[in-house]
C-alpha cells in the first residue's frame, strides 16, 4: 500500500449525520486525492490537495469538504450524509514515476 | 479533464494477447496517458504511462499514434490472474509539477480471462 492508510475501512452511518474519512501517508507526498467508486460510474474524483491547506474540487465535489492541516493527513468530510453517498472511497497519492498509488479503500454505507 | 471512451468488457482465453483501445479525442498537449488495473476490493494499480509512440515495461505495452487521440494497451499472453478492470486515464500535470495529476478514471474495461 506504499504507506497509505485509510480509516475506517468500513462504516455504517445514518442519513444526516456528519462523517469524516481519514487518509494518512508516511512518504511526504505533496499531492493527495479522494475518489469514490460506484457501480456503473467507475472512479470519480471528489477533491484533491496540492499541499498543506491547498485543496481544489474534482468532478463530484458537492456534499463533500476536505482539509489538509498536515502533509501526512487528508480528511474527507460528509457534512450531512445522504444515501447517494453510499460508496467505496479511495484515497491516493501521486508519484512521478508511477502515477497514483491508492489506499485500500473505505466502504461507507449510509442508511 | 479529457473524456475517455473504452469498451465496457472484453473476454479472452489464457495465453492470448489482449489489446484494449481507448479513445481520447480531446486530449490536450500537456496530457499524459496512463493505464491502471483494478482487482475486486482493491484500489487501482499503475500499469503503464506514455505521452507518444510506444512504451513497454515488464507488464504491458502502450501504443499511442501520432495524433494521440487514442491509445492501445497490449497485454501479452494473459493469464487468469489478469482478470480485472482496466482504466485508461488522461490527465494534466498540476501547476507544472512533476508529480501532480488530476485524473478522470471513467468506467474502465472489465477483462475476463478464461481457461
Amino acid at each position: 500500500d506504499a504507506g497509505i492508510t485509510q480509516s475506517p475501512r468500513h462504516k455504517v452511518t445514518e442519513t444526516g449525520t456528519p462523517v469524516t474519512l481519514r487518509c494518512h501517508q508516511t512518504e511526504n507526498h505533496r499531492y493527495m486525492y479522494w475518489y469514490r467508486q460506484d457501480p456503473g460510474h467507475g472512479l470519480r474524483l471528489i477533491h484533491y490537495s496540492y499541499g498543506v491547506k491547498d485543496t481544489d474540487k474534482g468532478e463530484v465535489s458537492d456534499g463533500y469538504s476536505v482539509s489538509r492541516s498536515k502533509t501526512e493527513d487528508f480528511l474527507l468530510t460528509l457534512e450531512s450524509a445522504t444515501s447517494s453517498q453510499t460508496s467505496v472511497y479511495f484515497c491516493a497519492i501521486s508519484r512521478e514515476t508511477h502515477g497514483y498509488t491508492f489506499g485500500s479503500g473505505t466502504r461507507l454505507t449510509v442508511v | 479533464l479529457a473524456k475517455t471512451t473504452q469498451p465496457i468488457s472484453m473476454d479472452s482465453y489464457e495465453g492470448q494477447e489482449v489489446n484494449i483501445t481507448c479513445s481520447h479525442n480531446n486530449i490536450a498537449t500537456n496530457d499524459y496517458i496512463t493505464w491502471y488495473q483494478q482487482f475486486p476490493s482493491q484500489g487501482p494499480r499503475f500499469i503503464i504511462q506514455g505521452y507518444k509512440t510506444k512504451v513497454t515495461n515488464e507488464v504491458a505495452s502502450l501504443f499511442i499514434p501520432a495524433d494521440r487521440k487514442s491509445s492501445t494497451l497490449s497485454l501479452p499472453r494473459v493469464s487468469l490472474s489478469d482478470t480485472a478492470v482496466y482504466y485508461c486515464l488522461v490527465g494534466f500535470r498540476i501547476w507544472n509539477s512533476n508529480s501532480g495529476y488530476a485524473l478522470n478514471f471513467g468506467k474502465g474495461t472489465s477483462l475476463l480471462v478464461t481457461p
